[in-house]
């Protein structure tokens, strides 16, 4: 089974702040990689889906980038209604969520 | 409007059964996969079965293989999650999602959770 491992696990930033987010995979997958939003008492939302490509109608300060095994997600200019959890997850083989990274404001 | 509406959750005891449905809107429920995720209390997600377009090609987690059934009914647009042998361990939300595409990709759209609490 394919592990991914996020890190951080928990994130402090202050509004404005560049936050970066790291996933990385037990073996290469490519670029079958996505990136979701999950605030608290909500459904997960798509943010980033194979590495790189932004969902229709989410705000350009996300980003996502890698391939293989290493891959980033990144909030240029953070914004309070970002605070939530970010999860990456893989479909190479089978599917496997991350951790998550709880991001608060500071 | 896509729409995903859980239902079938509750209180069962170790052991028992329990069937998940998802009725889906919105758009044409036999050109996507399908998948079941859950979250534990203060926990992350994790993917627990997904079903190919035409079913096709079902996949479950380590976690929950030979003890539940992911199903779908393309003519009623319904997708279930049959859980059989239940423990403890999978008390969670349990959320149907939408992929992108026909086979397993990202999941694009997501219902609210049903709450599947087991309990003696």
């Amino acid at each position: 089974d394919i592990q991914m491992t996020q890190s951080p696990s928990s994130l402090s930033a202050s509004v404005g702040d560049r936050v970066t987010i790291t996933c990385q995979a037990s073996q290469d997958i490519s670029d079958y990689l996505n990136w979701y939003q999950q605030k608290p008492g909500k459904a997960p939302k798509l943010l980033i889906y194979d590495a790189s490509n932004l969902e229709t109608g989410v705000p350009s300060r996300f980003s996502g980038s890698g391939s293989g095994t290493d891959f980033t997600f990144t909030i240029s200019s953070l914004q309070p209604e970002d605070i939530a959890t970010y999860y990456c997850q893989q479909y190479d083989n089978s599917i496997t969520f991350g951790q998550g990274t709880r991001l608060e404001i500071k | 409007e896509v729409q995903l509406v859980e239902s079938g959750g509750g209180l069962v005891q170790p052991g028992r059964s329990l069937r998940l449905s998802c009725a889906v809107s919105g758009f044409t429920f036999d050109d996507y996969a399908m998948h079941w995720v859950r979250q534990g209390p203060g926990k992350g997600l994790e993917w627990v079965s997904s079903i190919t377009w035409n079913s096709g090609s079902r996949g479950y987690a380590d976690s929950v293989k030979g003890r539940f059934t992911i199903s779908r009914d393309n003519a009623t647009n319904s997708l279930y999650l049959q859980m059989n042998s239940l423990r403890a361990e999978d008390t969670a939300l349990y959320y149907c999602a939408k992929d992108a595409q026909a086979e397993a990709s990202s999941f694009d759209y997501w219902g609210q959770g049903t709450l599947v609490t087991v309990s003696s």
